[in-house]
């Protein structure tokens, strides 16, 4: 069974950057394109972005566009989500997950990280 | 962009039926997924193209499709059922997905 497993949790002051591991058992990074979702506190997910499975090719949510930077590491089976110039708003629980598709028109995302909450305070 | 509009809350008494509805205009050309999530806890997938289960999900929930509008319909909800739920589809335009707002399922 796939299981992905997520870095820490990181305090950051506004500003500055973290970046966040996952790292999958398996082999699916070679064929899988990867996603990364968060989560405020008491709100709902938000799709961030998702990389190809060379890493050749990645594309972001609108909003973050700029600030956000995926890449993977085959050898180490894992894919990284950088997030920089933090604001308090990027305060959020950060998930890895899996795509899955059939036939271009249908999506899912399985498995998932267990999480990694990033709080920005000053 | 595409959004994909969910009812933010509903509630259903213990054993029966609910659906729960994820608009929008991508939904014309792509299917969903479905995903419950309990406080503290990560994401889990319960439905996929529409209407197919993975194992382990049980068969009280299904799924539906017509024109712009996906539901999810919980037959003989449990206690358990009480969760957040998402809808998940692929933006028309762009290389982009999207998430629903979520509905907050209250089992009474």
């Amino acid at each position: 069974q796939v299981q992905l497993v997520q870095s820490g949790a990181e305090v950051k002051k506004p500003g500055a950057s973290v970046k966040i591991s996952c790292r999958v058992s398996g082999n699916i990074l070679a064929t899988h394109y990867m996603h990364w979702v968060r989560q405020a506190p008491g709100q709902g997910l938000e799709w961030m972005g998702v990389i190809n499975p060379s890493g050749s090719w990645a594309s972001y949510a609108q909003n973050l566009r700029g600030r956000v930077t995926m890449t993977r590491d085959t050898s180490r089976r894992t894919v990284y989500m950088e997030l920089s110039n933090l604001r308090s708003d990027d305060t959020a629980v950060y998930y890895c997950a899996r795509d899955n598709s059939a036939a271009e028109t249908s999506w899912w995302l399985d498995p998932w990280g267990q999480g990694t909450l990033v709080t920005v305070s000053s | 962009s595409s959004e994909l509009t969910q009812v933010p809350a509903v509630s259903v008494t213990l054993g029966q039926t609910v659906r729960i509805t994820c608009q929008g205009d991508s939904l014309r050309i792509y299917s969903v997924s479905w995903y419950h999530q309990r406080p503290g806890q990560a994401p889990v997938f319960v439905i996929y193209g529409t209407n197919n289960r993975p194992s382990g999900i049980p068969d009280r929930f299904s799924g539906s499709h017509s024109g712009n509008t996906a539901s999810l319909t919980i037959t003989g909800a449990q206690a358990e059922d009480e969760a957040d739920y998402y809808c998940f589809s692929r933006d028309t335009n762009s290389n982009h997905w999207v998430f629903g707002g979520g509905t907050k399922l209250a089992v009474l």
